[in-house]
């Protein structure tokens, strides 16, 4: 049972476009929400975090946006940028639990 | 600052053959820890996680087992291990409620 989702295994955006990584869940429990990067042979850095009291967060070029109705969150990077080229894990802690779920990644291709 | 140390980098076992992988954190006290596996071309599954000295949540049942015996150091083992064991094993840790996992750089299992 996959709580944390990410439908798209790849996507590749032009640089200096946007780029919008997608993740859905289904546990209504989840309170806390993360994107990761990651690149081969390496462990995932965290990038940018929201909680559920929030809809939106922000830090320089990454901004996380979060609809709690609908079950989603999305990251979304301006302008993207060739270093950006990596795999990218959601990731949601369900409330009153120490567990956090990641999503099965997508692979961010940015082209110069 | 905290750091996570995680070793060996790379590991090949044969089947059958016994398994201990390390991880100690540095500069925080009272860390969770976490252990993830990313099998080939999968997610981030979470193995094991830990709250305190001796306390170890298990999530997949399956001939892995994991121990706390210090605050900051965690240790994943196997008696036995089977191929499916082969995969990337990341250590992780959190501190208070809403913060981040920070992980480790992993280690690449090959159990032939």
């Amino acid at each position: 049972d996959q709580q944390v989702k990410q439908n798209s295994p790849s996507l590749s955006v032009q640089e200096g476009r946007i780029s919008i990584l997608n993740c859905d869940y289904t546990n209504s429990m989840f309170d806390y929400f993360l994107w990761y990067k990651k690149y081969p042979a390496e462990g995932p850095t965290f990038l940018i975090s929201i909680s559920s009291i929030k809809d939106k967060n922000e830090d320089g070029r990454f901004t996380v946006f979060l609809n709690k109705s609908a079950k989603h969150l999305s990251l979304h990077i301006v302008p993207s940028q060739p270093g950006d080229s990596a795999v990218y894990f959601c990731a949601a802690r369900e409330s009153g639990t120490y567990k956090y779920i990641f999503g099965t990644g997508t692979r961010l291709k940015v082209l110069a | 600052s905290q750091t996570i140390h995680q070793w060996p980098a790379t590991l090949v076992q044969p089947v059958g053959s016994p398994l201990s992988l390390e991880c100690t954190v540095e500069g925080t006290s009272n860390p969770n820890l976490y252990w993830y596996r990313q099998a080939a071309g999968r997610g981030l599954q979470l193995l094991f996680y830990s709250v305190g000295i001796g306390q170890i949540s298990s999530e997949v049942p399956q001939n892995l087992s994991a121990s706390r015996p210090q605050d900051r150091q965690f240790i994943l083992s196997s008696k036995k291990l089977l191929l499916s064991d082969s995969g990337f094993y990341l250590c992780a840790w959190a501190g208070t409620v809403d913060s981040p996992l920070h992980f480790g750089n992993g280690t690449r299992l090959t159990v032939t």
